[in-house]
């Protein structure tokens, strides 16, 4: 059973920086893992922010960044705004199949 | 622009059958991977299930395997999960997404999810 580790909360000020995580139970976290980010808002749907490790969709932010960092996937939010407040959840691959991180809370106070 | 619209979900017994759908518009279907993700209440997302643009390849997560069927009309538009001996732990809001251009390893848009409560 692969397990996607996640930290299940943070909190940050706003115009802060904080850095995410998104570990494997396998072991090192690559490209070839192709790293997915998401944001939920409580009563929303996900909505994806990177993939592939650190590419952004048109409407990602230009203060989330992707990266790999220390043997796992990371998710960077720089100059943190109120409205970043959500759930933030990972997603890995695995040769057929994706598992998803348990998530992370942020608090923005 | 793309949308994404869940139906079909509701209250059914365990053991019983379901047939979600996931109309689609604003893009060209059988251009794309499509994956169905679920969220039981008040937890996190687990990846359900993935289907190729032309139906040809299918993979399903663990718990699932064996009992839901991923499939698709690209005629009209429209992807499917049906879903057999459903049980309590099916409990949850599913997702149908599509994938970015670049590879169905890549999750883009996703529609606003449909609610399936197993419960005698």
């Amino acid at each position: 059973q692969t397990v996607v580790t996640q930290e299940p909360s943070l909190t940050v000020s706003p115009g802060g920086t904080v850095t995410l995580t998104c570990a494997s139970s396998t072991g090192t976290v690559t490209s070839g893992y192709y790293p997915n980010w998401f944001q939920q808002k409580p009563g929303q749907a996900p909505r994806a922010l990177i993939y592939s490790t650190s590419n952004k969709h048109s409407w990602t932010p230009a203060r989330f960044s992707g990266s790999l960092l220390g043997g796992k996937a990371a998710l960077t939010l720089s100059g943190i705004q109120p409205e970043d407040e959500a759930e933030y959840y990972c997603l890995l691959y695995y040769g057929g199949a994706w598992v998803f991180g348990g998530g992370t809370r942020l608090t923005v106070v | 622009q793309v949308q994404l619209v869940e139906s079909g979900g509701g209250v059914v017994q365990p053991g019983r059958s379901l047939r979600l759908s996931c109309a689609a518009s604003g893009f060209t279907l059988n251009s794309y991977a499509m994956h169905w993700v679920r969220q039981a209440p008040g937890k996190g997302l687990e990846w359900v299930a993935v289907i190729s643009p032309d139906g040809s390849n299918k993979y399903y997560g663990d718990s699932v395997k064996g009992r839901f069927a991923i499939s698709r009309d690209n005629s009209k538009n429209t992807l499917y999960l049906q879903m057999n001996s459903l049980r309590a732990e099916d409990t949850a809001v599913y997702f149908c997404a599509k994938v970015h251009s670049s590879g169905w390893y890549h999750f883009e848009y996703w529609g606003q999810g449909t609610l399936v409560t197993v419960s005698s």
